[in-house]
């Protein structure tokens, strides 16, 4: 069964950059598209943008300015990079993954998430 | 972007009731329409794609229908362990969007 765990700094000060890395494990990163959304201190969810295993990416216009993701296959790894970041970027994070039949997607599973907290 | 709107934003409710969940898109969305519950302290799990297909594993009770702008995600014979809160997502275009959410709570 596939499973997914952030990991990164729990702490980034306001105008550096956020870095994230999501692990997969018990399948190939090869095989799908992969998100990040994160989800503000008890607020709603925002999804980030995703990645294919060849680069290919989609990220939300709302954020496109400042991220970057990138995946490691040799890892089974993908990363998020947030640039210039404000107290309105702390967050849950989570990855997950872009599963879909024809041409309904969704996500699933998601990652425990991990608490990044935009503070000097 | 597509505007989810969910109501209500939060209900009470006893075990054993059913309960209904409404989203509504800010335009048409055909059945790109999914659902998520998220306990506190918990990343969401999905129940419900495509608009009404049930997740493998997710209790019979979980229903979902609609199509077009308006949707509905129901709960027959709420059990202790519904008590959570429900997010709608559509991915019919990106940027993909989500409801506010709306919390199930104990009458």
């Amino acid at each position: 069964q596939v499973q997914l765990q952030e990991s990164g700094p729990g702490l980034v000060k306001p105008s550096e950059t956020l870095s994230l890395t999501c692990t997969v494990s018990g399948d190939s990163i090869s095989n799908y598209y992969w998100s990040w959304i994160r989800q503000p201190p008890g607020k709603g969810l925002e999804w980030i943008g995703y990645i294919y295993y060849s680069g290919n990416t989609n990220y939300n216009p709302s954020l496109k300015s400042r991220v970057t993701m990138s995946v490691d296959t040799s890892k089974n790894q993908f990363s998020l990079k947030l640039r210039s970041v404000t107290a309105a970027d702390t967050a849950v994070y989570y990855c997950a993954r872009r599963d879909n039949s024809a041409y309904y997607e969704w996500f699933d599973p998601w990652g425990q998430g991990t608490l990044v907290t935009v503070s000097s | 972007d597509i505007e989810m709107t969910q109501s209500p934003s939060s209900l009470s409710a006893s075990v054993g009731d059913t309960v209904t969940i409404t989203c509504r898109a800010s335009r048409s969305i055909s059945s790109y329409l999914n659902w998520y519950q998220q306990k506190p302290g918990k990343a969401p799990n999905l129940l419900i794609y495509a608009a009404s297909s049930l997740q493998s594993g997710v209790p019979s009770r979980f229903s979902g229908s609609g199509s077009g702008a308006d949707f509905t995600l129901t709960i027959s014979s709420l059990q202790l362990e519904d008590f959570a809160t429900y997010y709608c997502q559509q991915s019919y275009g990106t940027p993909w969007t989500f409801g506010q959410g709306t919390k199930v709570e104990i009458k």
